[in-house]
């Protein structure tokens, strides 16, 4: 089975608006963190934004925000406001376990396209 | 945040011959970091996990006598593609295991990548 699954190969927005991309997980687990990233076109992973398994409240990072839902395995990224250089591709990630050395799985990825 | 060079960030080289790809850590020490493949509009896929002074993880599939890795110090993993064919090119991105001081947030951050053709 998929360990990340993104449903949404592209999403088109209209510029100020907001945006979800949807991420679903799958993990029996109990501790473990996810993770988004942003890619844009010229190829490097920009972190942005972290949930842990434990935390009780949804993580929040400037426009960017997590919907935490742990009984339905989700964790889709909010971004709020929606600007230009939002566009790029964005990849959700889960790291299973405490130990630092696990590896993460990523989705397939969502390609943004921000209209102006 | 924390952040990683890769070197060269695009080669191009001829079929047959080795390519050596760099990836730092320049502000922190990174016991361990990853190396992934990305395939034109295709999400990562992990290829093996290097730790320092040891030898590297590989992932099922992944041919270590093909691409040989070497963590030789805490700032510092390469990654060797030897004899390399047209079938290896592809956008090689590693990333460097973060654990700030005080902080619970342990995540990956990643180079900037480099994509190799193999003519």
């Amino acid at each position: 089975a998929q360990k990340i699954t993104q449903t949404q190969p592209g999403m088109f927005v209209q510029e100020k608006e907001a945006v979800t991309l949807d991420c679903t997980y799958d993990t029996s687990d109990p501790s473990y963190g996810l993770f988004w990233y942003k890619q844009p076109s010229s190829g490097e992973m920009i972190f942005l934004i972290y949930q842990g398994s434990y935390d009780q409240q949804n993580a929040t990072e400037g426009r960017y925000s997590l919907n935490f839902q742990k009984a339905r395995k989700s964790a889709n990224l909010v971004i709020s406001a929606s600007q230009l250089g939002d566009s790029a591709m964005y990849f959700c990630a889960m790291r299973e376990g405490k130990d630092n050395f696990n590896k993460f799985y990523f989705g397939s990825g969502t390609k943004l396209n921000v209209k102006p | 945040g924390a952040v990683v060079s890769q070197h060269p960030s695009r080669v191009i080289c001829k079929s047959g011959t080795s390519v050596k790809i760099e990836c730092r850590s320049l502000d922190f020490q990174a016991t361990t970091m990853f190396w992934y493949r990305q395939f034109p509009k295709k999400s990562l896929m992990l290829m093996a996990t290097s730790n320092e002074g040891s030898k590297a993880t590989y992932e099922q599939g992944v041919e270590k006598d093909k691409f040989l890795i070497n963590h030789a110090s805490l700032t510092l993993s390469t990654l060797t593609v030897t004899s390399a064919h047209p079938e290896d090119s592809s956008f090689y991105i590693c990333s460097a295991r973060h654990s700030p001081r005080g902080g619970h947030t342990d995540t990956q951050y990643f180079g900037p990548g480099t994509r190799l053709t193999v003519l």
